[in-house]
């Protein structure tokens, strides 16, 4: 069974650009979430996607947006990256979205904004 | 709205001693409870959680925490730690109502620092 896998690893952009981080769930999971973690903080919620479909959203602007396709992989993308932006993106997935379906995170993608 | 306090940023230790990391939360509505570790360069996993029953629940690494309703708190203890253990560890919650969905609301972690 394979895991949350996320990609790339590392990123670095400077302020402005745009970035699209990419995340494939468990396998047989429909559910999948992203969280920003800052350096030295606990993770934020950002949105989650159920079955292709936004299923909540945290307190994130616009410029924050995503995808979840047909395989149930998912893309983040953010756009006109600000220097706060910088942070580990972590992606997870789970089968279903109840509170007693467990999420199983990847390893984060981590991206530098200059 | 949901909000998940962590009492100490770094908690150290010395090998074999007993340890407990302190969980607070806050919310307008029933929640469920969970407990992530995080080992360095790895993503968060699973430690244990409360959904209902038995207020205090245990992991398969010797770790438990007690849900306590009246002081709105999940606390994590371990009777002796090994090195092994050092890692980051975050409380979480859920709110618990039927359609709410398993998003999570994460506390700042606690450094668990193990010394030999």
């Amino acid at each position: 069974e394979t895991g949350v896998t996320q990609s790339p690893t590392h990123l670095i952009k400077t302020r402005g650009q745009q970035v699209t981080l990419r995340c494939s769930s468990q396998s047989g999971h429909n559910t999948v979430s992203w969280y920003q973690q800052a350096l030295g903080q606990g993770p934020q919620f950002i949105f989650q996607y159920y079955r292709e479909e936004e299923n909540g959203r945290g307190n994130f602007p616009p410029r924050f947006s995503g995808l979840q396709f047909p395989n149930y992989s998912s893309e983040l993308n953010v756009n006109a990256l600000e220097l706060d932006d910088s942070a580990l993106y972590l992606c997870a997935s789970s089968f279903g979205d109840r509170q007693y379906n467990e999420q199983f995170f990847g390893p984060g993608t981590r991206l530098t904004v200059l | 709205a949901q909000s998940v306090t962590q009492l100490d940023s770094q908690v150290p230790v010395f090998e074999e001693a007993p340890v407990e990391l302190r969980c607070n939360y806050s919310s307008s509505v029933s929640v469920y409870l969970f407990w992530y570790v995080q080992y360095p360069n790895q993503g968060l996993q699973l430690l244990l959680k409360y959904l209902s029953g038995s207020t205090l629940v245990e992991s398969i690494n010797g770790f438990e925490a007690e849900f306590n309703k009246s002081q709105t708190s999940f606390h994590l203890r371990k009777p002796s730690v090994h090195i092994s253990d050092t890692a980051e560890y975050f409380c979480a919650v859920s709110d618990s109502r039927g359609n709410a969905g398993n998003m999570l609301t994460f506390g700042g972690g606690t450094r668990l620092m193990v010394k030999p």
